[in-house]
């Protein structure tokens, strides 16, 4: 089945810990995205790829790291975890990059504690 | 600094028709987009308003206007199922989306 996959679905961490959230798509798309939503505020980008062997930092990029190693995958990396990085990340692709309708994944919840 | 403003909540009635208002000043304007979010679920595509007008698909329609920083989403002949938030975001001159704290919408029987 085409679309976004995202894992874990849930984790609860222990602050200073190192988390990396796997994202996986098979569209074949060229963009891919990471936000973080919290409630009473809008989808904030975390960090984008408008291609493979490319990153950009979003609005909200640190404490967080990713890498685009190929198309399909883009992990978003947790270096040391904080209280406030608890929230919920969703992954998303785009076919033609940002002129695009972003697709997004299931999304990961995830508490720092 | 840019800004997205949607209603926090609204309510309406099974079978009525509601209209969700945003309004945006942002840097640039690339492209408006409605997103639909069911609790605990990812948010799925609704509609996108480049030009200034009416934008109609089934139930749903959404409306823009450049010059006034507005848009709406109009959903008719409301269902249960319609109950989610719906968030509104633009694209702006740097291609990226910024995005509204969305609009929870409960319908009523």
């Amino acid at each position: 089945i085409a679309g976004i996959t995202q894992a874990p679905t849930s984790q609860i961490l222990a602050a200073g810990r190192r988390m990396t959230l796997r994202c996986t798509q098979d569209m074949r798309h060229n963009a891919m995205y990471w936000y973080r939503q919290d409630l009473g505020l809008g989808l904030r980008l975390i960090h984008y790829s408008n291609t493979a062997g490319t990153t950009g930092k979003g609005e909200v990029p640190d404490g967080y790291s990713v890498s685009r190693a190929n198309t399909d995958d883009f992990p978003l990396t947790l270096a040391s975890a904080v209280p406030s990085q608890t929230s919920v990340y969703f992954c998303a692709s785009s076919a033609a990059g940002a002129a695009d309708t972003q697709y997004f994944g299931p999304g990961t919840r995830l508490t720092v504690l | 600094g840019q800004n997205i403003d949607q209603p926090t909540e609204m309510t309406a009635t099974e079978g009525a028709i509601v209209q969700i208002n945003c309004t945006y000043q942002t840097s640039g304007f690339n492209g408006l987009f409605w997103y639909q979010q069911h609790a605990g679920e990812a948010p799925t595509f609704l509609s996108y308003n480049v030009l200034d007008g009416l934008e109609e698909k089934g139930r749903f329609s959404s409306f823009l206007s450049r010059s006034k920083g507005y848009s709406y989403l109009l959903l008719k002949e409301l269902q249960m199922k319609d109950s989610a938030s719906y968030l509104c975001a633009v694209r702006d001159s740097n291609y990226q989306l910024i995005w509204g704290a969305g609009t929870k919408l409960i319908i009523k029987p």
